[in-house]
């Protein structure tokens, strides 16, 4: 399995309050991307990254930043959250360009009440 | 719009018996496609792929047919096991446009 790892795992928060969240790998893969996932929806793409310090948009980025200050380290942040945003996120790498073949981390569930 | 399609939300399935499992796409652009397996609490992972210039690829017990003409794409699970039972999505993917679409996924469960 790849490393990938995601923090918190499990978060409730409240509408208006910021969140982080975290992912983490050991892969030294170049390319890790921040995926929700909703009923209905499938996974769609927020972010992603294509080395430190450069990242772009997805599909459904309104709402969120991201910060990629280390090869390892993928951040992503509702500055005000808002129901909306009550998801499961998913972090995912990959080495090449085109997606293709992205490795998924364990996903964190995130409840804006 | 949902450009990837899984039109399925489930199917259950006889242990021993061939699962099939079906995805339609709207973008003719589309030139890679991906099936991804999701077990509860975890993160999805990679099964199978097909490029657009191939109608077929086979992996073991898993087998993906692409048509595209039809803009349709199909998993094979032979035979099917209840550790197969689990969400598979299917997605596409455009050469250069680094975002993978997903579909909504299905339910596949495996009965002993």
């Amino acid at each position: 399995d790849a490393g990938i790892t995601q923090s918190p795992r499990h978060k409730v928060t409240e509408t208006g309050t910021p969140v982080t969240l975290r992912c983490h790998q050991t892969e030294n893969h170049r390319y890790m991307y921040w995926y929700r996932q909703d009923p209905g929806h499938g996974l769609r793409l927020i972010h992603y990254s294509y080395g430190v310090k450069d990242t772009d948009k997805g599909e459904v980025s309104d709402g969120y930043s991201v910060s990629r200050s280390k090869t390892e380290d993928f951040l992503l942040t509702l500055e005000s959250a808002t129901s909306s945003q009550t998801s499961v996120y998913f972090c995912a790498i990959s080495e090449l360009l085109d997606s293709y073949e992205q490795y998924f981390g364990p996903g964190t569930r995130l409840t804006v009440t | 719009d949902q450009q990837v399609k899984q039109n399925s939300p489930s199917l259950s399935v006889q242990e021993g018996r061939i699962s099939i499992l079906n995805c339609d796409y709207t973008n003719s652009m589309f030139d890679y496609f991906l099936w991804y397996k999701k077990y509860p609490a975890e993160g999805p992972t990679f099964l199978i792929s097909i490029s657009s210039i191939k109608d077929k690829n086979e992996d073991g017990r898993f087998t993906v047919f692409l048509n595209k003409s039809a803009k349709h794409l199909s998993l094979h699970i032979v035979p099917s096991q209840p550790g197969d039972s689990a969400v598979y999505f299917c997605a596409a993917d455009q050469t250069g446009a680094n975002n993978l679409f997903f579909g909504t996924g299905t339910r596949l469960t495996v009965i002993p």
